[in-house]
């Protein structure tokens, strides 16, 4: 069945990069997405990235696709204090394109 | 913008009650899907959409129904409510492939 994995914590000091990371189970999935949950807030998209893609970049974003070992990573340059939030890594599958999300990871920024 | 309007934010039922989760899109999306999120668990699938009329069992289905008879609205059924269905319930729609929207989320409680 499918599933996506990602550890549950990460605490970073400010101005570091943060490497936030996911593995997946479905090798057909066509899309993954990293989305952003801020405190009291719903679900945002921070990027995305096709499956036939390696690498995307996005500002202070970079996307790693690892398709071989199923891993994606999400890396975040300057790490501020507004990045704290829980970044949940999703992905597209099955023949209806469900969509199926990680546990999300919390990352926290300390001075 | 593309609103996804949650019902409620807030909601207290009691045990055995038949609560209803209401949540509309205005994008003419074809997908609409309910999750419910829970500390170090993060979104799990409840329904899924991909049609009016249609659904999808996803993940945690037990004790949930849906219903979809307007393409800009899907309604999560909890047809006797428990305690252990307390939860943060979110509604997100997408276009096939594309960037899923997330309404504002419900925070239920079943005392």
């Amino acid at each position: 069945g499918e599933d996506v994995e990602q550890s549950l914590f990460l605490s970073v000091r400010e101005g570091d990069s943060s490497v936030i990371n996911c593995t997946y189970t479905d090798s057909s999935s066509t899309y993954l997405y990293w989305y952003k949950q801020e405190p009291g807030a719903g679900l945002q998209l921070l990027t995305y990235i096709f499956s036939n893609m390696d690498m995307k970049q996005d500002q202070r974003l970079t996307v790693l696709l690892n398709k071989k070992d199923k891993h994606l990573s999400l890396r975040i340059a300057d790490t501020q204090t507004g990045d704290s939030a829980i970044y949940f890594c999703a992905e597209i599958t099955g023949g209806y394109n469900k969509l199926i999300f990680g546990a999300g990871t919390r990352l926290a920024v300390h001075p | 913008d593309v609103k996804v309007t949650q019902s409620s934010r807030y909601l207290v039922k009691r045990t055995g009650e038949k609560v209803f989760l209401e949540c509309v899109q205005d994008m003419d999306h074809e997908n609409m899907f309910w999750y419910r999120q829970d500390p170090g668990l993060g979104l799990r699938l409840i329904y899924f959409s991909y049609d009016v009329k249609m659904k999808e069992k996803g993940d945690i289905p037990e004790g949930y129904s849906v219903s979809r008879e307007k393409k800009e609205r899907f309604s999560l059924i909890l047809e006797s409510a428990s305690t252990n269905q307390t939860s943060m319930y979110l509604c997100a729609s997408s276009l096939r492939n594309v960037e899923a929207f997330f309404g504002q989320g419900t925070r239920l409680t079943v005392v």
